[in-house]
């Protein structure tokens, strides 16, 4: 069965410091990766996703994502964190033998100190 | 373009009474998935259909818990009866299709059942 864990449900960074948030997947074949935020009262709005090819993920709002399988991860990294990038960040997996079926993981909720 | 839409957006109602929760897909999507989302958790999957064929009900409980999706394009997600464990945020979302697309969720429909 597939599975994503999250080792850190709150983080806390200071505004303009860089910020990275872990996940490890746990899934048996090739996975699909992805990353969403859910701000407060919102539906989860996609930042990347990792499908093939380059291990090096760009996405929406100055994130980036790195697939490394041989630890079965996919952390989320910013360089500089702005004040309203406060919110909830979930990773997922799914893949081709899973249908569309996306599995989440219990999500970390990000802090930014001004 | 319009995203997926959800109604109501909040509900509050005493256990035992029946519920439902409708959703818009993004026009010309075929896949549609219910999720529910628990206080501090991330989604999960509840159902998914593809046009009207629900294809993945496997986490749905089906003693309470019914979904419906006749013509292929909106959706309603019906529980009766409500019970207190049923408190949560009802997510619809939509892809275009299966195999890794890229799912679009709804604001949600936050339940609080007394």
């Amino acid at each position: 069965a597939q599975s994503v864990t999250q080792p850190d449900i709150h983080i806390t960074v200071s505004e303009g410091a860089s910020l990275e948030l872990r996940c490890n997947y746990s899934y048996g074949a090739t996975p699909y990766l992805f990353w969403y935020v859910q701000s407060p009262g919102q539906g989860l709005q996609l930042l990347l996703k990792y499908f093939s090819g380059d291990t090096l993920v760009q996405g929406i709002k100055g994130f980036e994502a790195e697939f490394k399988r041989s630890q079965s991860s996919f952390n989320l990294r910013k360089p500089s964190v702005h004040w309203s990038d406060a919110a909830e960040y979930f990773c997922a997996v799914g893949g081709g033998n899973a249908g569309n079926m996306l599995t989440f993981g219990g999500g970390t909720r990000l802090m930014v100190k001004p | 373009e319009a995203g997926v839409v959800q109604s109501p957006r909040y509900k509050i109602i005493e256990k035992k009474q029946p519920v439902a929760f409708w959703c818009n897909p993004i026009s010309g999507h075929n896949t549609l998935y219910w999720y529910r989302q628990n206080l501090g958790q991330g989604p999960e999957l509840l159902i998914r259909y593809e046009n009207e064929e629900a294809v993945d009900d496997s986490q749905l409980p089906k003693d309470r818990f019914s979904a419906e999706r006749l013509k292929g394009v909106d959706s309603t997600l019906k529980i009766q009866p409500a019970e207190l464990g049923d408190s949560a945020v009802y997510l619809c979302a939509s892809s275009q299709g299966q195999g890794g697309e890229t799912q679009y969720f709804g604001p949600g429909t936050r339940l609080l059942v007394l």
